[in-house]
């Protein structure tokens, strides 16, 4: 079945550095969606990419949609207390099947 | 505005018991969709449903069940509990034709 990984499993800033986080699948992906999930709460839609090379911004947030379609990438410029949390990517599948990567936790050190 | 409704928040289960998990939401989805989550394993796919009377297995269905007789309602059944299925279970829902799902608060189980 689908399968994606994400990397790193864990990332720790310092307030004001930068962050990225990478979603890899084996298959092409028809589409990528993002989720944050803070500590202690539930996973929160964040943006979908459905190109190739398709890039979005969310003010600090940059989203990008490989060109072939089997990656995708979060990147978090100028990092904030307030963005600390696990950070998913999600793919929906054949039948609607919508797929987790394995998240990125983010702590930001103030 | 309720969104996803999960009930209970918190469950302590003995091995061998059987529990629901309830799941409602009310803004019309379609899709609705069980996970657990474990430390270091995301989110992982039990069972989803794209309409009432329509359900499939995800990456995880092994001791759980579900049914979809209203587009409302997607309870979580385990059928015989085990330690292993200590983890806490998140419900989602969302429009066929949008990727956007949005999630309840979430029930933290422990099969002791």
């Amino acid at each position: 079945g689908q399968q994606v990984m994400q990397i790193p499993q864990y990332q720790h800033v310092q307030e004001g550095e930068d962050f990225t986080t990478y979603c890899n699948s084996s298959t092409t992906l028809s589409n990528i969606q993002w989720y944050k999930q803070r500590p202690g709460g539930h996973p929160v839609f964040l943006i979908q990419l459905v190109k190739s090379g398709e890039v979005k911004k969310q003010k600090r947030l940059t989203f990008q949609f490989g060109e072939a379609k089997k990656n995708s990438s979060l990147h978090i410029t100028a990092t904030q207390t307030t963005d600390v949390g696990t950070y998913f990517c999600a793919a929906r599948g054949g039948y609607q099947k919508v797929t987790f990567g394995t998240g990125t936790k983010l702590q930001v050190i103030p | 505005n309720a969104g996803v409704t999960q009930t209970p928040k918190f469950q302590v289960l003995k091995t061998g018991q059987s529990m629901t998990l309830q799941c409602a939401q009310d803004m019309n989805h379609e899709y609705m969709s069980w996970y657990r989550q474990d430390p270091g394993m995301g989110l992982r796919l039990i069972h989803y449903s794209v309409g009432a009377g329509i359900t499939d297995q995800g990456e995880v269905p092994n001791g759980y069940n579900v049914s979809r007789s209203t587009t409302e309602d997607f309870p979580l059944r385990l059928l015989s509990a085990a330690p292993s299925q200590t983890s806490v279970y998140f419900c989602a829902s969302g429009p066929l034709q949008r990727a956007e799902a949005f999630f309840g608060q979430g029930t933290r189980l422990t099969v002791v």
